[in-house]
This record gives structure tokens, sequence and C-alpha cells, in this order.
């Protein structure tokens, strides 16, 4: 069945390392791809999107390229920050076109990551 | 703020009480997704409506239920609560038109159950 799958956390860096939160999808359709990031506390916001094959999403200095030949959607921030400390999520977005059109979420198990001075 | 609006914010009730819970979608948005977030399970699917019909049942218990209004807004009803049903309970809202709208979440309502 459709699924997403992600790097397991936590993953902790000190400020300003690299970081890449790894991302894979199983799906039958063409999805649409994205991220979403939980603050401590708070609700869940998109992050970034990506809707079809080679696009690149980005946001706040956050990409993720949407390989098609990889299923993958990976995560990557050249400079993380104290403030990045949040959970991330991966989701995909099946299209179904009858009875009006409706999406279905699929959503990764999250990757916690803790961020240090 | 994503648009999404869910009442109440934090909801304390003793076990096997019944809660309601409401959310209002974006304007526009067809869709409503209900999600439980607990510490242990991370993010689970509940429901999915979609212009009031249900479209998609996840992980839902046969204690919980849940309907789309003919004006969107949504309400997932919660009964014979048990302590393990704490958590937060995300609704999230999509127009749905085409491939790649963007789903949006509101803040999540609190449930602990004592």
């Amino acid at each position: 069945g459709d699924s997403v799958t992600q790097m397991e956390g936590p993953v902790t860096l000190s400020e300003e390392a690299f970081l890449t939160i790894n991302c894979t999808y199983t799906a039958t359709g063409y999805p649409s791809l994205f991220w979403y990031v939980q603050y401590p506390g708070e609700g869940l916001q998109l992050l970034l999107k990506a809707t079809k094959a080679d696009d690149k999403g980005s946001n706040k200095g956050f990409e993720a390229t949407y390989r098609k030949e990889t299923t993958s959607f990976h995560l990557e921030k050249g400079s993380v920050q104290v403030s990045d400390s949040a959970v991330y999520f991966c989701a995909l977005s099946l299209h179904y076109p009858f009875s009006g059109g409706y999406n279905k979420l699929i959503f990764g198990a999250g990757t916690r990551l803790a961020v240090h001075p | 703020d994503s648009g999404v609006t869910q009442t109440p914010k934090h909801l304390i009730t003793a076990t096997g009480q019944r809660v309601t819970l409401r959310c209002s979608p974006r304007s526009g948005d067809l869709s409503v997704y209900w999600y439980q977030q607990s510490l242990d399970q991370g993010l689970q699917f509940l429901i999915q409506y979609y212009n009031g019909e249900e479209r998609a049942k996840g992980n839902i218990l046969e204690r919980f239920s849940a309907q789309q209004f003919p004006d969107l807004h949504s309400e997932l009803n919660l009964s014979s609560l048990e302590l393990g049903d704490s958590a937060l309970y995300f609704c999230a809202s999509s127009r749905d038109r085409e491939s790649g709208n963007t789903i949006y979440f509101g803040e999540g309502s609190w449930l602990t159950v004592v």
C-alpha cells in the first residue's frame, strides 16, 4: 500500500551543522509530497511541498527535491539553528479525481530534531 | 494562522464521559481530516470527510465517530472515554479540487482523560 518512511530520530546536531532527514515513499499513483514541522507545544505547519518529479520545495532555508527515480523527498538545511528544534513530518498526498476530486494524505512517523548551541 | 479553527483548545474530562471536538475548515475547503497524536504513537489518521461524505477511515475506534455538516464544519465525538484516549486531536482541511492542494492543520484540541 501507499506509505511514507522517515529516518528514525532523534537527530541531534550542533548549531550551524548540516541537516538531512531522509524520507522515502511508496505510492501507486503520482503523489504530491510535503514536509510539515511541529514546534514544541504547537500544531503542524506546512514547511514546503513539491507537486511533481524534479520539483524543489524550499522555505526558511530548508529544501527538498522530489526524486521519482529514488522515490525520495529528503529534507536538507545547510546551517541549522536552535530554533529549528522540532518534529518534522514527511507526507504524501494522492489525488482521486472521481466524485468531485479529493486527496488522501499519508504521514511518516516523524523525526525529532534537537539543535544545541 | 492556518485558518483552520478547532475548539476547545483544552479539555479535561473523566473516564466514561463523552466529548465533542469541533473543527471549522478554511473558507472554501471541502475536505476535513481528523488525526490523533499521542506521545507513544505519533500521528494517527482517524477519518476524512469530503463535502459531507466520509472518504477514508483510518485507525478510528468504534467509540469515536465524526461527521461533516452542510456548512462544512466537522465534529469528532469521543465516547466512553478511557485514560488512553488522552491525546492531541488535530483537524486539517484542504480544497482537494486538484492534486497537490495543501492540507492545513489547526492548532489541535488537547484532551486529558482523568
